[in-house]
């Protein structure tokens, strides 16, 4: 199992761009949701998604837009990247009704916004 | 509140010491409790974590104290490491049993010196 895989590792945007951020796993979880950490923030939730075609904000998710067609994929998009969008972006999932309590994160993708 | 608040924010340790690293919530709904280890340019990895229903849990050389009274819950690394060097987050959900919601503390930096 590869687990969850995130694309791209790293992105350098200018400001107004748009880009989405690439989100996979195959561990056939139900939960899925995308975080941002910042030094000193810790990890906060920007958006979350229970299952295929349900998805709700977090605490962070101005600037952002989520889909979930498919339990595997839940892509991250951003709009017109601001500066303040530069962070690192953590994909995780995790499936209570599998016994999987804890989520299991992606590697990151590191975005610069110039 | 929907907060989780961590201390100290960076730690350093001799090899062999204890590491403490503390965690405290206000929001009495939380009903899971895990710590997540985070090593440089990777995700986040769930280390350990506990449910509100007992005060204790150990795993090798990681435990977790949890006062419900008090709202509060602690990681202990007993003999520290070098290679336990890494960010340490806490984390609380806010639904039961759900965990589409972790809410995380801004995290410990933990430096165990050789």
């Amino acid at each position: 199992n590869a687990g969850v895989t995130q694309t791209p590792k790293f992105q350098v945007l200018k400001t107004g761009q748009s880009m989405t951020l690439q989100c996979a796993q195959d561990m056939n979880h139900e939960y899925m949701s995308w975080y941002r950490q910042d030094p000193g923030m810790g990890l906060r939730l920007i958006h979350y998604s229970v299952g295929a075609g349900i998805t709700d904000q977090g605490e962070v998710p101005n600037g952002y837009n989520v889909s979930r067609s498919t339990t595997e994929d839940f892509p991250l998009r951003l709009l017109s990247a601001a500066p303040s969008q530069t962070s690192v972006y953590f994909c995780a999932s995790s499936d209570p009704s599998q016994g999987n309590y804890g989520y299991t994160f992606g590697s990151g993708t590191r975005l610069t916004v110039v | 509140q929907q907060q989780v608040k961590q201390s100290p924010q960076s730690l350093i340790v001799q090899k062999g010491g204890i590491s403490i690293i503390n965690c405290a919530y206000e929001n009495t709904a939380f009903d899971y409790f895990p710590w997540y280890q985070q090593f440089p340019g990777k995700g986040p990895a769930l280390l350990i974590a506990i449910r509100p229903d007992v005060s204790e849990k150990k795993e090798g050389r990681f435990t977790i104290s949890f006062n419900k009274s008090a709202k509060q819950f602690s990681l202990h690394i007993m003999d520290s490491q070098p290679g336990d060097s890494a960010t340490y987050f806490c984390a609380a959900t806010l639904e039961g049993g759900a965990t589409n919601k972790l809410i995380f503390g801004t995290g410990t930096l933990l430096a165990v010196q050789p």
